[in-house]
Formats: structure tokens, sequence, C-alpha cells
């Protein structure tokens, strides 16, 4: 089955760029989503197909997708922008829908 | 409003069998692709498996292949999940999850989830 790493954690001062890597063999060739969910709580796509922002999402989160490396990035980052944050893949060999490991963003 | 409402989660023994369904509503259930996922306490999301829209097509995670079965009552706007030869490290919430078909070529994202259902594998 397909395997998508991710940092355990990053940390960012507020106002500042968060970076969350997803890592997969020729990842680029897939599409990724991006979750974030924090506790307690149901999980939210926030990016889905590489870069594309659901309604009600802010500007300040992006995506990319290139060569063996997603990245989700948060610019101008908030204390509510606190959370764990999950990449998708879709695994078309197997049908699976995998998700990366999860890196917890910390607010300093 | 959509919303999904995961019930029959509760306490089971080891080796036992729950069974949890998943109420749809506020939108049309038997147009969309549902899918199972779990989070077991202080850790990461877990997929578990996904169904079609008519039902004819079924994936299921390694973990819980040959113990777990999906399956879906379009009739009745609701999803279910049969667990088999339960474990303890089947002790997690299960998320019922809708996914959009936005693209025919890939999967889509995952766009709304029910708040979930403890199940606890204990003696």
């Amino acid at each position: 089955s397909y395997v998508v790493t991710q940092p355990p954690s990053v940390s960012v001062a507020p106002g500042k760029t968060a970076r969350i890597t997803c890592g997969g063999n020729n990842i680029g060739r897939r599409s990724v989503h991006w979750y974030l969910q924090k506790p307690g709580q149901a999980p939210v796509v926030v990016i889905y197909y590489d870069s594309d922002r659901p309604s009600g999402i802010p500007e300040r989160f992006s995506g990319s997708n290139s060569g063996n490396t997603a990245t989700l990035t948060i610019t101008r980052v908030e204390a509510g922008d606190e959370a764990d944050y999950y990449c998708q893949v879709w695994d078309s060999s197997s049908g699976h829908r995998v998700f990366g490991t999860g890196t917890k963003v910390t607010v300093l | 409003e959509v919303q999904l409402v995961e019930s029959g989660g509760g306490l089971v023994q080891p080796g036992g069998s729950l069974r949890l369904s998943c109420a749809a509503s506020g939108f049309t259930f038997s147009d969309y692709e549902m899918n199972w996922v779990r989070q077991a306490p202080g850790k990461g999301l877990e997929w578990l498996s996904y169904i079609s829209s008519s039902g004819s097509t079924i994936y299921y995670a390694d973990s819980v292949k040959g113990r777990f079965t999906i399956s879906r009552d379009n009739a009745k706007n609701s999803l279910y999940v049969q667990m088999n030869s339960l474990r303890a490290e089947d002790t997690a919430v299960y998320y019922c999850v809708r996914e959009v078909n936005i693209l025919a070529t890939t999967m889509g994202p995952f766009d709304y989830w029910g708040q979930g259902t403890l199940v606890t594998v204990s003696s």
C-alpha cells in the first residue's frame, strides 16, 4: 500500500509562514487533499486536488505538489491555526484512501 | 444541512462483534460515495473502508479486511459497518465520511464527517 509521511510537528510564530510537507513516491503524480483537525472535533478539508480551496477556508491556506513532496502552506499564521494537519492521497492500484501520519502545528 | 450521525458504538470484549450505523440527511445519499475512518486515542486518522454510491465497489484497509464489512441502504439513507473479531487495537472513534466526486479520474475529498462514535474493545 502507498505510504505517505509527514513531520510529527511544526512550530511557527504568529504572523509567520508554516509549511507542512507530505512525502511519498512520485506523489506529484497523485492528487493530494489536506485536512485540519482541532482537539475534540472532526477533520475539515482545507485544500483539495493539491491546491484548490473550499469556500470558507482563508486564502492564507495554499497547497502545492511536485516530485516526491506535497506541501501545505499557511501564511500569516494565527493562534487559531493550531491543529493537527493530515494529507491524503488515493492509491489507485488498491483503491485505498491513504492518510498521512499527521503533523501537529504549534503556534508559539 | 448535511448531517451524518453515527451510532452503535460502545464497549465490546475482544473477539466480539459490533455494527455501526450512520444516518445521512440533507443530501441525496444515493449520489455519494461513502467511507469509514477511525482514530485511535491520541493517534492519527486511519481510513478503513470505501463504498461506491451504488454499493457495487468496495475497498478495505489491510488492517480490517476480512473482519469488517461495509454496506449501505440507499432507501434508508444509511451506511453501515459490521465489525467482527474485534481486537484491542480496534479501539477508536469511528467516523462516517462523505466523499465528493468532483473529478472522475481520482478520488475526491472527504467533505463531510460525522462527529464519530467511540468503540472500546476491552475485557
